[in-house]
């Protein structure tokens, strides 16, 4: 079985500041681990995703995340934050391709002037 | 760019009744999925589907459900009798190239 804790349901950070969103997985199997962003009302869009290649992977809107395999963890960064970064943030693991998706709880942040 | 279309955007039903949601997943594409998020809480998987039958599905998925591709383009799912409980948003998903594509979400209002 796996699982996904996303620590902190609510993270606010002031505009400019750095994002951290932590993630930590549990996979019997090498994982393939995502973010998703879901804005208010709208479906869940892909940021970016490890799938057993370089351990540091760039995603969309300047986020990225690092697996670290003996942490567990797949936390999710973005140097300078920006108003329209404010959204809920889903990590997820799959135990491979064409497989089912087991999220986290998700994370909201919300982003001060 | 091709992406997961899903219909209604918003389905009001009455308890015990029958609901159908829709969706159309990317062309190419072999794997598709039925999620569910309901409201404050977090996304959960209910199928797959491939090769025109399931190959896996959770708990939730229970004797209510049901899934079917009917043609070449659509893939449903099937509420048979609702249940307050059963209210959520309902996300279609379907895969290419290690991604899972997810469509915008029926939100289901069961009365």
């Amino acid at each position: 079985a796996q699982s996904v804790t996303q620590l902190g349901s609510h993270v606010s950070v002031s505009e400019g500041a750095l994002v951290l969103l932590r993630c930590n997985y549990s996979s019997s199997v090498p994982p393939y681990l995502f973010w998703y962003v879901q804005y208010p009302n709208q479906g869940l869009q892909l940021l970016l995703k490890y799938t057993s290649a370089a351990t540091l992977v760039k995603g969309i809107n300047g986020f990225e995340a690092e697996f670290k395999k003996s942490e567990t963890s797949f936390h999710l960064t973005k140097p300078s934050a920006h108003m329209s970064d404010a959204a809920e943030y889903f990590c997820a693991v799959s135990d491979g391709a064409g497989n089912m998706l087991t999220f986290g709880g998700g994370t909201r942040l919300m982003v001060k002037p | 760019e091709p992406e997961v279309t899903q219909t209604p955007s918003h389905q009001v039903t009455q308890m015990g009744q029958e609901v159908i949601l829709r969706c159309v997943p990317i062309s190419n594409h072999l794997y598709f999925y039925w999620y569910r998020q309901i409201l404050g809480q977090k996304v959960e998987f209910l199928v797959s589907f491939y090769n025109n039958e399931i190959s896996e599905k959770s708990e939730i998925f229970d004797d209510q459900f049901s899934v079917e591709r009917p043609d070449g383009s659509n893939f449903t799912l099937k509420i048979r009798s609702t249940k307050l409980e059963d209210s959520a948003m309902y996300f279609c998903a379907s895969t290419g190239q290690n991604e899972q594509f997810f469509g915008p979400g029926t939100r289901l209002t069961v009365l």
